[in-house]
């Protein structure tokens, strides 16, 4: 079945380093990917999406990669700062579905 | 200010209560959604409405119940039949469904069974 999952459930960095948050997919026929940020107690928040005909899209300090070959989706987040600490979602669309299906998150935690 | 607004943002219920946690929208989308939030967990599906008069279960629609008489508004009522129903209720619209429609959330809704 269709699935949406991460390789780490949590994540630390330093303040200023970069940080890398993969998530898997197991459907093939997703054609539209969307990472949100969630931070405590708040609803999801929009970061960058990607569609299946591309490999890379950048936003401001994030790029988003997409590896249709082993269907694995990476958010990057450059010189990561304290505010970027929440819990990053993965979710995937297919075609004229209207409904995402979402990861369960990996904890970003940002050390000054 | 456009957006999704949720209300109430805590709400306690007795057991074998319903309540309705209301959305309201001023994006003009199409689409509207209740997704479940569980500690620790992602967002799993409740109910969605492509348009108004319109609606369609999601993944977990047992215990709830929803209504779409206006574009702008998709309330959700948690019955009595809904067993385990202490969670994070987000509300989400979109412009429409398909490709590259991104979906955008209120800030959520607090339930608690006590």
């Amino acid at each position: 079945g269709e699935s949406v999952g991460l390789h780490l459930p949590t994540l630390s960095v330093q303040e200023g380093d970069n940080s890398i948050i993969n998530c898997a997919y197991s459907n093939s026929a997703s054609d539209y990917f969307i990472w949100y940020k969630q931070e405590s107690g708040k609803g999801p928040q929009f970061i960058i999406d990607i569609r299946s005909n591309m490999d890379k899209r950048q936003g401001q300090r994030v790029t988003v990669l997409l590896n249709k070959t082993v269907k694995h989706l990476s958010l990057q987040i450059a010189a990561t700062q304290p505010g970027d600490s929440a819990v990053y979602f993965c979710a995937e669309n297919i075609g004229s579905n209207y409904k995402l299906t979402f990861g369960k998150g990996t904890l970003l935690t940002v050390n000054p | 200010d456009g957006g999704i607004t949720q209300s109430p943002k805590y709400l306690f219920r007795k057991e074998g209560q319903n309540v309705t946690l209301s959305c309201e929208q001023n994006l003009n989308h199409d689409a509207m959604y209740w997704y479940r939030q569980d500690p620790g967990q992602g967002l799993r599906l409740i109910y969605y409405s492509q348009i108004v008069n319109d609606f369609q279960k999601g993944d977990i629609a047992e215990g709830y119940s929803v209504s779409r008489e206006k574009k702008e508004s998709f309330p959700l009522t948690v019955t009595s039949a809904q067993k385990n129903p202490t969670a994070f209720y987000l509300c989400a619209s979109a412009v429409g469904g398909g490709t590259g429609n991104t979906i955008y959330f209120g800030e959520g809704s607090w339930l608690t069974v006590v």
